[in-house]
């Protein structure tokens, strides 16, 4: 079964810093994988997804995550934070071999940048 | 949130009422998803729907019902049987090709609140 972890309800980060926000997942295919934002009573934003290729893929706002197969992980990543990055994060997985169409979200993180 | 559109934004339902959700895109997209959100949850799909005239319950489907009758269009109605339906809800629309990365795309969302 498809299944995807975000371990930390919140992730607190000084303005300026690196932060990462921790995903980790499980499927029996090769995944693809996702990253959303959330700001208050919006929708979801995409960020980000890996699909093939190249491990560490680019997205908006200047984000990144980094794919590992051996650790089963998608942490997303940026290099310094801005306190406009607060926000709920959404990590998604999918399986392309199962058949559907259908995501698999975590339970999100929400990221405090401190000014 | 570009290309999807909820509303109403905030609903307010008297219990033993059912209500209707709207959601519309002028993505040109044949699939559409509907979730729920609840605090320390993440996303749960309730119903998706790959193509007009047909679609699929997913993990939480008691108590919503969907039609699918245009492209463009993928209302959720809110049952009085559904126990518990204070919740944000969100829309979503992908390409759905086979052979494509399928990003899905999310409206702003509704917030339903039971009285």
């Amino acid at each position: 079964a498809q299944s995807v972890a975000q371990p930390e309800d919140q992730v607190n980060v000084a303005e300026g810093n690196p932060l990462t926000v921790k995903c980790t997942y499980s499927v029996s295919g090769n995944p693809y994988l996702f990253w959303y934002v959330q700001y208050p009573n919006r929708g979801l934003q995409f960020l980000l997804k890996y699909i093939t290729g190249d491990n560490l893929v680019k997205g908006s706002y200047g984000f990144e995550a980094e794919f590992n197969k051996s650790q089963t992980s998608f942490h997303l990543k940026k290099p310094s934070a801005l306190v406009s990055d607060s926000a709920l994060y959404f990590c998604a997985v999918r399986d392309p071999t199962s058949g559907t169409y259908k995501y698999i979200f975590g339970t999100g993180t929400r990221l405090k940048v401190l000014a | 949130d570009g290309g999807i559109t909820q509303s109403p934004k905030y609903l307010f339902r008297k219990e033993g009422q059912n209500v209707t959700l709207s959601c519309e895109q002028n993505l040109n997209h044949d699939a559409m998803y509907w979730y729920r959100q609840d605090p320390g949850q993440g996303l749960r799909l309730i119903y998706y729907s790959q193509i007009v005239n047909d679609f699929q319950k997913g993990d939480i489907a008691e108590g919503y019902s969907v039609s699918r009758e245009k492209k463009e269009s993928f209302p959720l109605t809110v049952t009085s049987a559904q126990k518990n339906p204070t919740a944000f809800y969100l829309c979503a629309s992908s390409i759905n090709r086979r052979a494509s990365t399928d990003t899905q795309y999310f409206g702003p969302g509704t917030r339903l609140t039971v009285l």
